[in-house]
């Protein structure tokens, strides 16, 4: 069974550039969770989408947002990026959305700002 | 307010050895998930085990067993027979049922096995 697949790997981008981030779930799952990590903030909620409908959204402006397709596949895009943008970003599966159910999460996207 | 608490930013084992790492955490919610994940240095997060707040027994999934607390309010991984692939940052993370859509994670542990 394949796993969470995260594309691009590496993106190197500069300020004020936009960028989109892919993620395919593990087949079957239907939730998706977005999460940025820092060294220095760690591992940071971004947002949660379950059957093409945002569930839930964490501490970050609006140039952070993101969808999902009928397909359970979903995108984040950040515009007009910043050099604090620069950070790995994951994403996570999940078969439903709830308190029992574990996360499984991809490579993750590393983000280079310039 | 949520929080997950761990307080070993770094561990050295010897390797066949049992470690432990803590964790602790703060939620008002009766029903809630803890979750241990394992951060390799090539960045993949890796969930390990998984503990339910009513469940009765500790999680166990093969090497790794959750010793669970809850007056403590503790969820500590137990790794017995420490393996050098077991190197790695290690997190505690829980999702309460109140905020099903978000997992909140702890700074980590790094674990690094010696030979």
């Amino acid at each position: 069974k394949a796993g969470v697949t995260q594309t691009p790997r590496y993106l190197i981008k500069t300020r004020g550039q936009q960028v989109t981030l892919s993620c395919s779930p593990i087949s079957g799952h239907r939730s998706v969770s977005w999460y940025q990590q820092t060294p220095g903030q760690g591992l940071q909620f971004l947002f949660e989408y379950f059957s093409e409908t945002q569930r839930n959204k964490g501490n970050f402006p609006g140039r952070f947002s993101g969808r999902q397709f009928s397909n359970s596949r979903s995108e984040m895009n950040v515009s007009t990026l910043e050099l604090g943008d620069s950070a790995l970003y994951l994403c996570a599966s999940s078969f439903m959305t709830g308190s029992n159910q574990p996360q499984h999460f991809g490579d993750g996207t590393r983000l280079s700002i310039l | 307010a949520q929080k997950i608490t761990q307080t070993q930013p770094g561990m050295f084992v010897q390797e066949k050895e049992a470690v432990t790492l803590d964790c602790t955490y703060d939620t008002s919610d009766p029903s809630y998930g803890l979750f241990w994940y394992k951060q390799p240095s090539s960045g993949e997060m890796i969930f390990l085990i998984y503990q339910g707040s009513y469940d009765q027994q500790n999680a166990t999934e093969g090497r790794y067993s959750l010793n669970f607390q809850k007056a403590r309010k503790s969820a500590n991984l137990v790794i017995s027979a420490s393996q050098l692939g077991d190197s790695a940052m290690y997190f505690c993370a829980m999702r309460a049922y109140s905020s099903a859509s978000k997992i909140i994670f702890g700074s980590g542990t790094r674990l690094s096995i010696r030979p």
